[in-house]
């Protein structure tokens, strides 16, 4: 099953509105990272949080970590028609290398 | 540079062909994944390999499935024979130690198995 699940599956909002989406996992992780993904094309690194932050920003992006909760959100601010993508979390857990995606968040910013 | 670098970017096949993927990672990463996107399973870590070797296999779906890497700059993923519920986006992607695994995606090859 997927370590992580995001929510919600998809999101449409208005440019200039923040868009949050969420993620759940299930085991320990070493880190969470979020990937974009366009339409046709490859995943890309957005952003990571270690195991022992809390919040982290980059740009217009903010990360949040809870891992009592086993949670991790991602704003993004002031949206952009060209934020328009899939978002995927992905844990990678204490016992390995390996990365689990979660199932992604389609979001869609209506110019 | 000039990223992980996959081929095909498409193959159209027919049921019972051997295909063959194809993927150079970016240079000094020692990390390889493969990985496979369907809308009904998301997206599936196939195999990975550290330094050529491969680590972690479970996520090969059955013995027609196989992968290599010969060298540090080539890997390929084949399926022999290959089917139609084989049909998906395969990427490749490619990471360095002590990037604490933030990894580094191709563009895919989209398989279509008639």
């Amino acid at each position: 099953s997927q370590q992580g699940e995001e929510d919600p599956q998809a999101l449409s909002i208005q440019e200039g509105e923040n868009a949050t989406m969420n993620c759940s996992y299930k085991t320990s992780i070493n880190n969470l990272q979020w990937y974009r993904q366009n339409s046709g094309r490859g995943l890309v690194h957005l952003i990571l949080i270690r195991s022992n932050e809390r919040e982290k920003h980059s740009g217009r992006l903010r990360v949040t970590l809870d891992t009592s909760k086993k949670s991790s959100s991602l704003l993004i601010t002031a949206s952009r028609a060209a934020d328009t993508a899939s978002y995927f979390c992905a844990t990678e857990e204490t016992s390995g290398s390996r990365l689990t995606f979660g199932e992604g968040t389609q979001l869609t910013v209506n110019p | 540079d000039a990223g992980v670098i996959q081929s095909p970017r498409h193959e159209v096949t027919e049921m019972g062909q051997e295909v063959t993927l194809r993927c150079k990672p970016i240079s000094g990463h020692d990390y390889l994944f493969w990985y496979r996107q369907t809308m009904m399973r998301g997206l599936e870590l196939l195999i990975y390999f550290n330094n050529n070797v491969p680590i972690d296999d479970s996520g090969m779906p059955e013995d027609r499935f196989s992968a290599k890497m010969p060298n540090a700059s080539f890997s390929t993923l084949k399926i022999q024979p290959s089917e139609p519920r084989d049909s998906a986006v395969y990427f490749c992607a490619s990471s360095m130690t002590g990037s604490y695994n933030e990894q580094f995606f191709g563009p895919g090859t989209r398989l279509t198995v008639l």
